[in-house]
């Protein structure tokens, strides 16, 4: 079946510290994957996204994600967070094979501390 | 940039009623909508797809007779859920696909519909 696991569903870090967000997929075909963040009572913003191409893919602000097709993972990094990245992240992966609707991870609620 | 502007942002509705959540493109076509899901402090769950002059696509286990997807333009898909109950409270959030955009990407997501059943 395809899926997502996104294997921490809370991760408190100090402001200023580096964070890691894992995700890992199932699958054994080709895939589009995405970060997504939600604020409070909000809908989802588009972080990143790979398509194609490097594996190492960023985001406006600060954020980069590295695609790892023989562990099957797509872990989201900042090596130094700020109070205003607190959200919830959600890793998401569209299968190649499965027209167009695009499958989320359970989220991961990032809280920062000052 | 892409905008898919969602109505209402905040429901409350007695519990029998039926409500109707809109979704619509601002700025591009969408032949093709989605509907998710969201408890409380869980993921989104695709509920359905919403295609342009056709039948939605019903993942299991929605039920199609209470969740009601019409999808009549290229700017706008609707969600009725109907003879609502309270187990049907929940965040609803739409997004649309963006032609223009190609295959691969503009997937553009609503602000959200908060829904209390009471």
């Amino acid at each position: 079946a395809q899926s997502v696991t996104q294997l921490d569903s809370q991760v408190p870090v100090f402001e200023e510290a580096p964070v890691e967000l894992r995700c890992n997929y199932s699958s054994s075909v080709s895939v589009y994957l995405f970060w997504y963040v939600q604020y409070p009572n909000q809908g989802l913003q588009l972080l990143l996204k790979y398509l194609s191409g490097s594996t190492l893919v960023e985001s406006i602000n600060g954020f980069e994600a590295e695609f790892n097709k023989s562990q099957t993972s797509f872990h989201l990094r900042k090596p130094s967070v700020h109070i205003s990245d607190t959200a919830e992240y959600f890793c998401a992966v569209r299968y190649y094979s499965s027209a167009s609707k695009i499958i989320f991870g359970s989220g991961t609620r990032l809280s920062i501390r000052p | 940039g892409a905008v898919v502007s969602q109505h209402p942002s905040r429901v409350i509705c007695k519990s029998g009623t039926s409500v109707k959540i809109e979704c619509r493109s601002l700025d591009f076509q969408a032949t093709t909508m989605f509907w998710y899901r969201q408890f409380p402090k869980q993921s989104l769950m695709l509920m359905a797809t919403s295609n342009e002059g056709s039948k939605a696509t019903y993942e299991q286990g929605v039920e199609k007779d209470k969740f009601l997807i019409n999808h009549a333009s290229l700017t706008l898909s609707t969600l009725t859920v109907t003879s609502a109950h309270p187990e049907d409270s929940s965040f609803y959030i739409c997004s649309a696909r963006d032609l223009d955009a190609g295959d691969f990407g503009g997937y553009t997501f609503g602000s959200g519909t908060r829904l209390t059943v009471v």
